[in-house]
């Protein structure tokens, strides 16, 4: 079972930020936060991942409030490209050891 | 850098009849992963790997069988194949776990299977 919750949809425009948040008030001490982009047709692709406080790459950053419970991933100035499913995932495996398995993830379209 | 590679690309099949995907990584990666996704869905783990050799269940295992003899390779056989198999099915590696959980997957291309 995940143990993330997510927004099932999204809709932006273009030049927007999008902030895409993800609640996991179960995340264990080590776990750390994942997030992977899907376009149609193609495998997940890894964004970002962190820890706690924020993390930054060329593509976006990931806000971690200090208790951890939650999320944010913000897409700054969004393009038509962007449209994809984002996916949080919390750890690698669920407190009964079973290894986890991707949510619904989050539907973004971006509009012109 | 090949990554992961699965084979074939796209595939159809008649009801009953039997195959096999292979999934095939460069990474020297420990973990290995075999996903279905269903149109608007989101993915839905089969089976894993955690090392040569192993294999265990993940969500919806039934009808399927997997067997990972060489690191680099995992395959996904499914012995009856049925209407409702008819997916995508993906494939994802990552490197074994630390001291603390830093599991990234990297996945395939994808396979289309229809089961007629």
């Amino acid at each position: 079972l995940a143990k993330t919750t997510q927004p099932i949809s999204m809709d932006s425009y273009e030049g927007q930020e999008v902030n895409i948040t993800c609640s996991h008030n179960n995340i264990a001490t080590n776990d750390y936060i994942t997030w992977y982009q899907q376009f149609p047709s193609q495998g997940p692709r890894f964004i970002i991942q962190g820890y706690k406080t924020k993390v930054t790459n060329e593509v976006a950053s990931l806000f971690i409030p200090a208790d951890r419970k939650s999320s944010t991933l913000s897409l700054p100035r969004v393009s038509l490209s962007d449209t994809a499913v984002y996916y949080c995932l919390v750890g690698d495996m669920d407190n009964a050891g079973n290894m986890l398995t991707f949510g619904g993830g989050t539907r973004l379209m971006v509009k012109p | 850098n090949a990554g992961v590679t699965q084979t074939p690309k796209f595939r159809v099949l008649k009801t009953g009849q039997s195959m096999t995907l292979l999934c095939a990584q460069d990474m020297n990666h420990e973990y290995m992963y075999w996903y279905r996704q269903d149109p608007g869905m989101g993915l839905r783990l089969i089976h894993y790997s955690v090392g040569e050799g192993t294999t265990a269940k993940g969500e919806v295992p039934d009808g399927y069988n997997v067997s990972r003899l060489k690191k680099q390779n995992f395959l996904l056989g499914l012995e009856s194949a049925a209407p409702s198999q008819t997916s995508v099915y993906f494939c994802a590696s990552s490197s074994s776990r630390g001291p603390t959980t830093k599991n990234i997957q990297y996945f395939g291309a994808g396979t289309r299977l229809s089961v007629l």
